[in-house]
């Protein structure tokens, strides 16, 4: 079946730091790539949608500057979150689309712990 | 708004007890509605869904019914096992195109 990488799984950093996530869809083309954030204990919130080749829709709420996405190409989607903070920790999980959008298959996620 | 409950766990049950994963969804209209599984490592995926009242999904052994009246989702397995430990999720959609999670709800059977 369809598969999609998450990469990290897990990352610490220091405050102040940049931390890039990626998101690949491994055996099809994905349009269409949600990133969701989910605290402890609450809900997975969708941050944002990205199509490939046009600027990411961020839901309201989060701040564009400060998770930038970019989805270059059909395969491949990158959350970076710039100059992390503490209350940035959180789990971070993408997902992608396939070309009819009729699917949907979601990553592994990644834990960012920020010092 | 639109919104779904689902109880906390960890629910934990011996081996070929029945489950029951309780959940309730606010909405506007009518969803549909999923359930989304998550083994330990491993990325989410669908379980089972139902895109309209009264429809019953079913995959793997587990159960849920697109209840309007009650507005609920219920998840249901007659006889758990190991192998399904895991965090499972409740899910309504829209044709926005955006997928509302509950909370999750973590699963432990023992041997």
């Amino acid at each position: 079946g369809a598969v999609v990488s998450q990469h990290p799984s897990r990352v610490i950093c220091k405050s102040g730091t940049s931390v890039k996530i990626e998101c690949r869809s491994l055996d099809f083309q994905a349009t269409t790539m949600f990133w969701y954030r989910q605290f402890p204990k609450k809900s997975l919130m969708l941050m944002a949608t990205s199509n490939e080749g046009s600027k990411a829709t961020y839901e309201q709420g989060v701040e564009k500057d400060k998770f930038l996405i970019n989805h270059a190409s059909l395969t491949l989607s990158t959350l970076t979150v710039t100059s992390a903070h503490p209350e940035d920790s959180s789990f971070y999980i993408c997902s992608a689309a396939d070309r009819g959008n009729e699917k949907l298959f979601f990553g592994s996620g990644t834990q960012l712990s920020v010092l | 708004g639109n919104s779904v409950t689902q109880m906390e766990g960890p629910v934990t049950l011996s081996e070929e007890a029945f489950l029951t994963i309780n959940c309730t969804y606010t909405a506007t209209g009518y969803p549909s509605l999923f359930w989304y599984v998550q083994y330990p490592g491993e990325g989410l995926q669908l379980l089972l869904k139902a895109t309209k009242a009264d429809d019953k999904g079913s995959n793997k052994g587990f159960e849920a019914t697109y209840r309007k009246e009650t507005t609920s989702f219920h998840l249901e397995k007659g006889s758990v096992q190991v192998s399904d430990s895991a965090v499972y999720f409740c899910a309504l959609f829209f044709n926005t195109d955006k997928l509302i999670f509950g909370t999750g709800t973590r699963l432990q059977v023992f041997p």
